[in-house]
């Protein structure tokens, strides 16, 4: 499988524990997401690498959440002292460097997603 | 701020029906413009991409436009089957910043 994977699926933990989930992009891509989705909502942007550079953060991204991409290659990321209010869809998209995508720059896709829920 | 809307919020139709989903986005200077569709519990599956300098992508029963000056985008779906029943999201890509908007998505069902 070449898609994109994301562990673990799912995640119950309770207030004020820390969580880490990690994201595997397709190989060749370059370009790394994260988003979070809550219910009846589309996602929204969390940050983004190009290889291990992480070059953009929302303001949604509180200093307790933290993201890494060593080597350039799987991405984690990771929620101290979770509370209630971050349970949520954490969504990873991968992308090729446009320049390699001949009129398809920047298609995203998307792993299945990591359930978070906070007790 | 790039605002990204869907309209109709949620939509049911009898199986067989072209249907039309809407997007519409306030700041026309985009980069791209991705439809998704969105299983319950699931993660987006990528169905067509417009680059900016396009009008309108095909992908067998789905065609989506776009028109950029008016900050629009549709997207067509013939012959609607029961499998159509999901939720479809739009997305568009700034041309500055890697921050892709995301509208709040249209629930589709298709009955049998």
């Amino acid at each position: 499988d070449t898609g994109v994977s994301q562990n673990p699926r799912h995640k119950i933990t309770k207030r004020g524990q820390n969580v880490t989930f990690r994201c595997d992009p397709i190989s060749e891509h370059n370009r790394l997401y994260w988003y979070r989705q809550t219910l009846g909502q589309g996602p929204e942007f969390l940050t983004y690498f190009q290889n291990e550079a992480q070059l953009e953060k929302s303001r949604l991204l509180s200093d307790r959440f933290s993201a890494e991409r060593p080597k350039g290659s799987f991405s984690t990321l990771e929620i101290q002292r979770t509370e209630q209010g971050d349970s949520a869809m954490y969504l990873c998209a991968s992308s090729l460097n446009p320049g390699r995508q001949l009129g398809r720059g920047y298609e995203q896709f998307f792993g299945p997603g990591t359930r978070l829920t906070v007790l | 701020k790039q605002e990204v809307t869907q309209i109709p919020a949620a939509l049911s139709v009898p199986e067989g029906e072209n249907l039309v989903l809407n997007c519409s986005f306030t700041d026309s200077a985009i980069y791209n413009l991705q439809w998704f569709r969105q299983d319950p519990g699931k993660g987006l599956t990528s169905l067509l991409l417009i680059q900016s300098s396009q009008r309108e992508q095909t992908s067998g029963r789905l065609n989506a436009s776009l028109d950029k000056s008016s900050g629009r985008s549709t997207l067509y779906i013939a012959a609607s089957q029961p499998g159509d029943s999901a939720t479809y999201l739009c997305a568009v890509k700034r041309n500055y910043g890697q921050n892709f908007v995301f509208g709040p998505g249209t629930r589709l069902s298709v009955l049998p």
